[in-house]
């Protein structure tokens, strides 16, 4: 069955340190969204990805799909305080079965 | 815009008591999902529901039933508690099913569970 592995699980940085969450499928992916989740609150969508090699960037944060579309990954340059969260992919296992990633969660220290 | 409500947000039961979940959407979303959160696990579709009348199992379905009571409600049941099912619960919706081509799931506040 399809595997999809985000790494890494944790990761703390120092205010100003750049961050970046992996996403890696065993199988080809139809598309894959990031969501972000704060402490205490829910996922809240940040971005789609369908294209193979596609870039897209919000700010600070650069998403790229990879060119065979099985991985996928989310850079933070400068983390800030705000930023502070859990990460997740998100993919179709097969026709409306949307399934997340394990996450990542980040911490940022000033 | 209340988007999606689910009721309660707490509750703390006892091993072998049952209690219905309650989740509603007013987007006129087609399709609803239910997920658990445990700490280092994720989010785990427990059932989705594609369309009003239709329901499957998702990733951990075991111990949990499902409604969808109509377009905009999407209930999870726990029909006897145990202590592993602990956990945070999220209801989504997205617009319309057929994700091909994905859609933002929009997610409630989530209903903390715990049972003793």
């Amino acid at each position: 069955g399809q595997q999809v592995m985000q790494i890494p699980q944790y990761q703390h940085v120092q205010e100003g340190e750049d961050f970046t969450t992996y996403c890696n499928s065993s199988t080809t992916l139809s598309n894959i969204q990031w969501y972000k989740q704060r402490p205490g609150g829910h996922p809240v969508f940040l971005i789609q990805l369908v294209k193979s090699g596609e870039v897209k960037k919000q700010k600070r944060l650069t998403f790229q799909f990879g060119e065979a579309k099985k991985n996928s990954s989310l850079h933070i340059t400068a983390t800030q305080t705000t930023d502070v969260g859990t990460y997740f992919c998100r993919f179709t296992g097969g026709g409306n079965k949307l399934t997340f990633g394990t996450g990542t969660q980040l911490k940022v220290e000033l | 815009n209340a988007g999606v409500t689910q009721t309660p947000k707490f509750q703390v039961l006892k091993t072998g008591q049952s209690m219905t979940l309650q989740c509603a959407q007013d987007m006129n979303h087609n399709s609803m999902y239910w997920y658990r959160q445990d700490p280092g696990m994720g989010l785990r579709l427990i059932y989705y529901s594609a369309s009003e009348g239709t329901t499957d199992k998702g990733e951990v379905p075991n111990g949990y039933n499902v409604s969808r009571l109509n377009k905009r409600e999407f209930s999870l049941r726990l029909e006897s508690a145990a202590p592993s099912q602990t956990s945070v619960y999220f209801c989504a919706s997205i617009p319309t099913p057929g994700t091909g081509m994905g859609q933002p799931q929009h997610f409630g506040d989530g209903t903390r569970l715990s049972i003793l």
